[in-house]
Formats: C-alpha cells, sequence, structure tokens
C-alpha cells in the first residue's frame, strides 16, 4: 500500500521560481489538506479539500494555490516563492471528517528557497 | 481559535521508564489525534481518540472531552520511542472540515 505519496522529497528553490508540490493518496480519501511545518512547531494548515474539484483556505493560505482536478491528487503551488516559505510540507488525508477515520500523512518535502 | 497546549516541551527518560504527555485544550473539540514524528520526520498515527482510553501495546490515551485534555502513556520506553509527540485537534465549531489544529509538540528523547 502506498498510502500518501509527495513528490518530490526535497527541493531548493531561488526566491521568485515558481514550482508545483504533488500529493497523491490511493485509498479514495474524500478529503485531502496541505500543512506546513517551521523548526520547533506543530503543523499549519495551508489549504484543504473536501472533494473533486473543491479547495479551501486554512489558517495560513497566503502565496499558496492549489487544485483537486482528480480525487487522488492535491497539488500545492507556489507562484512565487519566498525565503519565509522555506519549511517542510506535509500533505494528509481521510476518508471523512465523522467516525473513526484519522488522517494520513506523507513523508513530507522539504522546501528551501534562498 | 482554539488554542493545543502540550506539556511538558521536553522530556528526557532513562530506556525502561515511563512517561505521561499532556495535551489540553480551550474548546470542544469533533477528533483529537496523537501523533508520532520520528528523527526522520515521518507522522506517524498512534491514536484517533476524541474521548475515551485506548490501548495499543506499551502506548494508550486517555481523553477527557468535558475537561478538555489528553493524556499518552509511554510504559517500558525504548529508544525507538524517541521523537516528537503531537497532539491534533479538530474544532468542534463551524461544522467540521477535518482541519486539525497541532500543538507545537513534546520532544522525547529516551537514553539507553
Amino acid at each position: 500500500n502506498a498510502g500518501v505519496t509527495q513528490t518530490p522529497k526535497f527541493r531548493v528553490l531561488k526566491t521568485g521560481q515558481s514550482m508545483t508540490l504533488l500529493c497523491a493518496q490511493d485509498m479514495n480519501h474524500e478529503y485531502m489538506y496541505w500543512y506546513r511545518q517551521d523548526p520547533g512547531m506543530g503543523l499549519r494548515l495551508i489549504h484543504y479539500s473536501v472533494g473533486e474539484g473543491t479547495t479551501a483556505k486554512g489558517e495560513v493560505p497566503d502565496g499558496y494555490n492549489v487544485s483537486r482536478l482528480k480525487k487522488q491528487n492535491f497539488l500545492l503551488g507556489l507562484e512565487s516563492a519566498a525565503p519565509s516559505q522555506t519549511s517542510v510540507y506535509f500533505c494528509a488525508s481521510s476518508y471523512s471528517v465523522r467516525g473513526n477515520q484519522p488522517q494520513h500523512f506523507g513523508d513530507g518535502t522539504r522546501l528551501s528557497i534562498l | 481559535g482554539i488554542q493545543v497546549e502540550q506539556s511538558p516541551p521536553d522530556l528526557i527518560l532513562q530506556e525502561g521508564a515511563n512517561s505521561t504527555l499532556r495535551c489540553n485544550f480551550s474548546d470542544s473539540v469533533n477528533n483529537l489525534q496523537w501523533f508520532h514524528q520520528n528523527p526522520w520526520g515521518q507522522l506517524i498515527n498512534l491514536f484517533y481518540i476524541p474521548s475515551g482510553t485506548k490501548q495499543n501495546g506499551r502506548l494508550s490515551a486517555t481523553t477527557v472531552a468535558t475537561e478538555r485534555y489528553s493524556l499518552l502513556y509511554i510504559s517500558s520506553s525504548q529508544t525507538t520511542d524517541s521523537g516528537v509527540y503531537f497532539c491534533a485537534v479538530d474544532p468542534y465549531y463551524g461544522g467540521s472540515q477535518g482541519n486539525l489544529i497541532f500543538g507545537k509538540g513534546t520532544k522525547l528523547s529516551v537514553k539507553p
């Protein structure tokens, strides 16, 4: 079982460059999330999706865009990377938000902006 | 918004010792999860526990929703238990979308 797969695992960008992080899940989950983790802190929600074709803003959405064109994929885009976006990015998914349906996390993408 | 506070922030144990990690939250929650982030950065689900008690091997967790806290117990600790333990809650207000609010974590170091 692949679970939640994030691509790439590491990336270094220059300020102003753009890139897209890919999250893929093979569990037929409806809900998908993008979080960022900064040193010494817990994760903070960037954007999320409650189903194919839907997206919504989380706690720290500025500077990011997302798309969910297919149920299994959730893309996170940085249009013009800034040093403040240096972080570890985690994708998560869940089948439902009711009942015993925990979120499952990918292994993270380490992104450095120079 | 809801506040999630974890204590202690750091904990050093000798192998074989027991420990209790605490998570306090400031409002009602729809969901509470405990995670272990290992030294390689991976987040591992430990418990989904909005209320009650669960056990999984040497680990157990209890959430008292009415008093807004959760406890994670680690017994007979091993060096592989080292890492950061996070508590995360899904706030009850506004209709749940599953958006988790994380505490800052407890960093556990188990010495051989």
